[in-house]
């Protein structure tokens, strides 16, 4: 049964580097089946991806972002981690990781994690 | 970049059949997944490729498509499908994740 724990800082001064990690436990990071992905959600607001990441390193991103994040993956820690810079009180949000299945390239989320919110405040 | 459109809101009485509409062009040959999630709670995915159920789904959630837009249809619902629901599709064109603006459905 696989799970997904995000961890990292709730709270982000403006202007600061948001960092959270993905630990993957009850199955492999290591695996051609799977991506890994990253996906947040402003406070009354819908769901926006972030970015995926493959177990090679394979990275695919948000264009509206792309120049802020970072996705890396450690596969002997079987965790993966986002960065990301320069944040903004827009940047507030709950954060996600999931997994995502390789069906001819990174497809649907499941499962997920429970998600953390992070807030960006001086 | 891609675009996917769905309903801001809709409500059916309980016992009745909900249909969340997602509109994107050529959509069809896209493979479309819907999650629902629930207030406080992390999504959960209710459909995948296009009509497929992961096990522990109701068969009530059903998933299917007609030109240019995909449906989640929920049969007989239940006080306890009250949620959010969105839809998502990978872009392989431009190697972008997308997901619709998603639909609250409201059981009354």
């Amino acid at each position: 049964h696989l799970q997904l724990q995000e961890s990292g800082p709730r709270l982000v001064k403006p202007s600061e580097t948001l960092s959270l990690t993905c630990t993957v436990s009850g199955g492999s990071i290591n695996s051609q089946s799977y991506y890994w992905g990253w996906i947040r959600q402003p406070p009354g607001k819908g769901l926006e991806w972030i970015g995926t990441i493959f177990y090679n390193g394979i990275t695919y991103y948000n264009p509206s972002l792309k120049s802020r994040v970072t996705i890396s993956v450690d596969t002997s820690k079987n965790h993966f981690s986002l960065k990301l810079n320069s944040v903004t009180a827009a940047d507030t949000a709950v954060y996600y990781c999931a997994r995502q299945t390789n069906d001819y390239g990174p497809n649907w989320f499941d499962p997920w994690g429970q998600g953390t919110l992070v807030t960006v405040s001086s | 970049s891609y675009v996917l459109t769905q309903p801001p809101s809709v409500s059916v009485a309980p016992g009745k059949t909900a249909r969340i509409t997602c509109g994107g062009n050529n959509i069809g040959g896209k493979s479309v997944h819907w999650h629902q999630q629930k207030p406080g709670q992390a999504p959960v995915l209710v459909i995948y490729r296009d009509s497929d159920r992961p096990s522990g789904i109701p068969e009530r959630f059903s998933g299917s498509y007609s030109g240019n837009t995909a449906t989640l249809t929920i049969s007989g619902v239940e006080a306890g499908d009250e949620a959010d629901y969105y839809c998502q599709v990978w872009d392989r064109s431009s190697y972008h994740v997308v997901f619709g603006g998603g639909t609250k459905l409201t059981v009354l």
